[in-house]
């Protein structure tokens, strides 16, 4: 089964405009991390922002923040003001502890394009 | 800022050949971990890394591949007898440790894009 959904494979956005990126998450563990990652066309892989299952409020991180709403599954990324060095691949991930050890799973991705 | 480095940043074998994937965590990290990325498609985890001895490995982490941490900085990944699927972008990361914790940041290499001929 899917860890990790996200439902755009693309999206495109107006410079300095806001974009949302979808991600929903299915875990049965009450302690878990859900992270943003860009891949640039460069490749490598650059840490955005984290949200814990606990965080009462959202992160917030610079122009990005992460709409967390646990009841629905959702870890959403939102970025403001939108820029073209924002164009990128976006992925969310999950990492997960039980008793069986640590799982980081990675979404498919979402190609991020900002328009001049 | 303390980054994890990764060498070769491309490496070209024949099929059958042995590779070596290089990589240096963040120095105070205690996790290490391989993944791989498939031209296209998502990052795939292979393998963690801690204490000197692997914690987790997926499936695709079969008997061709081996880890290794050599000294005290590097962490290698061995591919025994490459396969034309193998090619790959290849990402180390690391964390500080915390494995009875959620809320431990990987941080990735550049990657070692790894095409097998």
């Amino acid at each position: 089964a899917q860890k990790i959904t996200q439902t755009q494979p693309g999206m495109f956005v107006q410079e300095k405009e806001a974009v949302t990126l979808d991600c929903t998450y299915d875990t049965s563990d009450q302690s878990y991390g859900l992270f943003w990652y860009k891949q640039p066309s460069s490749g490598e892989m650059i840490f955005l922002i984290y949200q814990g299952s606990y965080d009462e409020q959202n992160a917030t991180e610079g122009r990005y923040s992460l709409n967390f709403q646990k009841a629905r599954k959702s870890a959403n990324l939102v970025i403001s003001a939108s820029q073209l060095g924002d164009s990128a691949m976006y992925f969310c991930a999950m990492r997960e502890v039980d008793t069986y050890g640590q799982n980081f799973v990675f979404g498919p991705g979402t190609r991020l394009s900002v328009l001049p | 800022e303390p980054e994890v480095t990764q060498t070769p940043s491309h490496q070209v074998t024949q099929m059958g050949q042995e590779v070596i994937l290089r990589c240096v965590p963040i120095s105070n990290h205690l996790y290490f971990y391989w993944y791989r990325q498939i031209l296209g498609q998502k990052v795939e985890f292979l393998v963690s890394f801690y204490n000197n001895e692997i914690s987790e490995k997926s499936e695709i982490f079969d008997d061709q591949f081996s880890v290794e941490r050599p000294d005290g900085s590097n962490f290698t990944l061995k591919i025994r007898s490459t396969k034309l699927e193998d090619s790959a972008m290849y990402f180390c990361a690391s964390s500080e440790g915390g494995r009875e914790t959620s809320t431990d940041t990987q941080y990735f290499g550049p990657g070692t894009r790894l095409t097998v001929l």
